[in-house]
């Protein structure tokens, strides 16, 4: 049960595009098609951003978005704005009735 | 509106025990899996365990495995986690979120500090 590899930092510029990578292994993320995605802002809960690798919850903005290629996940959010400055990890189903997380990476909209 | 309200955290000396409480209102308990997770400070998440709507589906992460028992009681709307055996590394807010379209609903956390 390795966490999943995500980079510590991104930033962008408000109305740019960015993305988050999320590389598991062929044991999680490149057998299931269960990887969600959650922001989280200092003080409070995770909020599902993404489930199912590329579905979106109802109420999310539409400019997030997720996609896998093997074993990497990836969330784009598009058209940054200030409010999207937070923590966002990846998590994926792995087996057995597991699951495991990223690391969390940290996006700076600057 | 759909909640889940965790309790019974607190500060414990290292090799005691501890249970947590997660007391779900707005939705039909039973029909779902909640999970257990941490996060310690300033880290991330970590996925603790998951029991589905049949209790006796359990499934634990390694650093709980042995030491962590979760269960729930579907006539109080409660999920339990009761940790034995605890460490310094078990120091953390403990979630409890349900699962359902990944982990949609999410508890405001309980601290744990293990700590002589």
């Amino acid at each position: 049960q390795s966490a999943l590899t995500q980079p510590a930092s991104v930033s962008g510029s408000p109305g740019q595009s960015i993305t988050i990578s999320c590389t598991g292994t062929g044991s999680d993320v490149g057998t299931y098609n269960l990887v969600s995605w959650y922001q989280q802002v200092p003080g409070k809960a995770p909020k599902v951003m993404i489930y199912e690798v590329s579905k979106r919850p109802s109420g999310v903005s539409n400019r997030f978005s997720g996609s896998k290629s093997g074993n990497t996940a990836s969330l784009t959010i598009s058209g940054l704005q200030a409010e999207d400055e937070a923590d966002y990890y990846c998590c994926s189903y792995a087996g057995s009735g597991t699951f495991v997380f990223g690391g969390g990476t940290k996006l700076t909209v600057l | 509106q759909v909640q889940l309200v965790e309790s019974g955290g607190g500060v414990v000396q290292p090799g005691k025990s501890l249970r947590l409480s997660c007391a779900a209102s707005g939705f039909t308990f039973r029909n779902y899996g909640i999970h257990w997770v941490r996060q310690a400070s300033g880290k991330g998440l970590e996925w603790v365990a998951l029991i589905w709507s049949d209790e006796n589906k359990e499934y634990y992460a390694d650093s709980a495995k042995g030491r962590f028992t979760i269960s729930r009681d579907n006539s109080k709307n409660t999920l339990y986690l009761q940790m034995n055996s605890l460490r310094a590394e078990d120091t953390a807010v403990y979630y409890c979120a349900r699962s359902f379209l990944g982990m949609d609903v999410w508890g405001q956390g309980t601290t744990v500090t293990v700590s002589s």
